[in-house]
């Protein structure tokens, strides 16, 4: 049973450059999150995805924007990128029928690095 | 506006040592509390969940209380092992299915 895999792993883009990530939630999860974690803070939820539409947004600005494939599977947009948007990007998966009652499932994540 | 803190933010322990982590939130209307334990440069690994009509729940060497009226929430790992050293993470799940996290507290067990 596959977990929630995450790709690539690693990115280095300079400023000004745009970036997509990609996220395959776990098998039988239909809901996808995106969080952003800073060297030593936790997560900053960014926004959820259900049914190929956001639900939910955290306080990130339009450069952010996401999408979700009929397969479940997710991917992450970040426009003119910045210094500041250099951390680890986790996705977490859940079903969204059991959200309140069981946990969510996170990939390893990728580090992105701006130069 | 909900926030998520973590005391201590670091902790070395010796190894065999009984440890608590503690975690507040200041806005009770939560759907429930989850721990998570992160290994360097890792995603988060799931080791709780408490939901909001819960006041704990145990597993293994772990168990995690929940208080909505005074917003805390304990872990506390009993006999701590080398192998327990990571990153503990507590958050909270928001009416709107949002999650907020706390800065986690960092965990050094010596052998």
């Amino acid at each position: 049973d596959a977990g929630v895999t995450q790709s690539p792993t690693h990115l280095i883009k300079t400023r000004g450059q745009q970036v997509t990530l990609r996220c395959s939630p776990k098998s039988g999860h239909d809901t996808v999150s995106w969080y952003q974690q800073a060297l030593g803070q936790g997560p900053q939820f960014i926004f959820q995805y259900y049914e190929e539409e956001e639900r939910q947004r955290g306080n990130f600005p339009d450069r952010f924007s996401g999408h979700q494939f009929p397969n479940y599977s997710s991917e992450l947009n970040v426009n003119a990128l910045l210094l500041g948007d250099s951390a680890l990007y986790l996705c977490a998966s859940s079903l969204w029928g059991a959200i309140s009652n069981q946990p969510q499932h996170f990939g390893d994540g990728t580090r992105l690095s701006i130069l | 506006k909900q926030e998520v803190t973590q005391i201590p933010a670091a902790l070395s322990v010796p190894e065999g040592e009984n440890l608590v982590l503690n975690c507040s939130f200041t806005d009770s209307a939560i759907y429930n509390l989850q721990w998570f334990r992160q290994d360097p440069g890792k995603g988060l690994t799931s080791l709780l969940l408490i939901q909001s009509s819960q006041r704990e729940q145990t597993s293994g060497r772990l168990n995690a209380s929940l208080d909505k009226s005074s917003g805390r929430s304990t872990l506390y790992i009993a006999a701590s092992q080398p192998g327990d050293s990571a990153t503990y993470l507590c958050a909270v799940l928001l009416g709107g299915f949002k999650t907020i996290f706390g800065a986690g507290t960092r965990l050094f067990v010596k052998a």
